[in-house]
């Protein structure tokens, strides 16, 4: 089976400027996380679909993120406007049940400049 | 509170030597889920290993092997004749059974190993 997919795998934005990341879960996986590590501190939960709703988004750092899962399918994160301090990688993580950690996609690095 | 922990911020060995990656986790709940991942340098998050908070028997997968202990809180990482391939950064990190599914991971700050030929 396809694995979790993401892209861009590499971004360079400017400060101010628009990112969008997306994630491509794997196929059936109902439930989507999106995690990140920026400037080399421990990886952090930032929110977690079931389907196409919200079932937690506690770790959204700010309002400047905002997450979609539109159809229960793909998600994407957008960053607008991105700030230095969001340079980092961002995971996407899938699971076909609760209990999540075995599906982690290749991440998506972004650098804000 | 959950809280990883992983005191060993960088390792260095040399191959063939065995290396152990400790990790000390805190949890107010019972049933628990405990990981272990590999960041090589290409990036991505490879999954190596999920332990429930029920079964403590240790794991062995070829050189690796994992030693978790419930009475000290911890859930050890140990690479045996350890090669070049094995560099990388190791996350542990800590999952809770909550009431409608799993609370998202925690993540320790990683340890990152070098191993040298």
């Amino acid at each position: 089976e396809a694995g979790v997919t993401q892209f861009p795998s590499h971004s360079v934005i400017e400060k101010g400027q628009t990112v969008t990341l997306r994630c491509d879960p794997i196929s059936g996986h109902d439930n989507l996380y999106w995690y990140r590590r920026v400037m080399g501190k421990e990886i952090k939960f930032l929110l977690h679909f079931v389907k196409e709703s919200k079932q937690d988004e506690s770790g959204m750092p700010n309002n400047r993120f905002l997450a979609e899962r539109t159809g229960g399918t793909y998600s994407t994160l957008k960053v607008q406007p991105a700030e230095l301090e969001d340079s980092g990688v961002y995971f996407c993580a899938s699971s076909q049940d609760y209990i999540q950690g075995r599906h982690f996609g290749e991440g998506s690095w972004l650098t804000v400049v | 509170a959950q809280k990883v922990t992983q005191a060993q911020t960088e390792i260095s060995v040399v191959e063939k030597e065995d290396v152990t990656l400790d990790c000390v986790y805190e949890t107010r709940d019972t049933t628990y889920y405990l990981f272990w991942y590999k960041q090589p340098p290409s990036g991505e998050l490879v999954f190596l290993i999920r332990r429930n908070s029920f079964d403590e028997q240790n794991e062995i997968s070829g050189r690796y092997s994992w030693n978790f202990q419930k009475s000290t809180s911890s859930f050890n990482f140990t690479i045996t004749a350890s090669q070049v391939v094995d560099s990388a950064v190791y996350f542990c990190a800590l999952s809770e059974a909550g009431n409608s599914g799993n609370t998202p991971l925690v993540f320790g700050k990683g340890t990152r190993l070098s191993v040298i030929a």
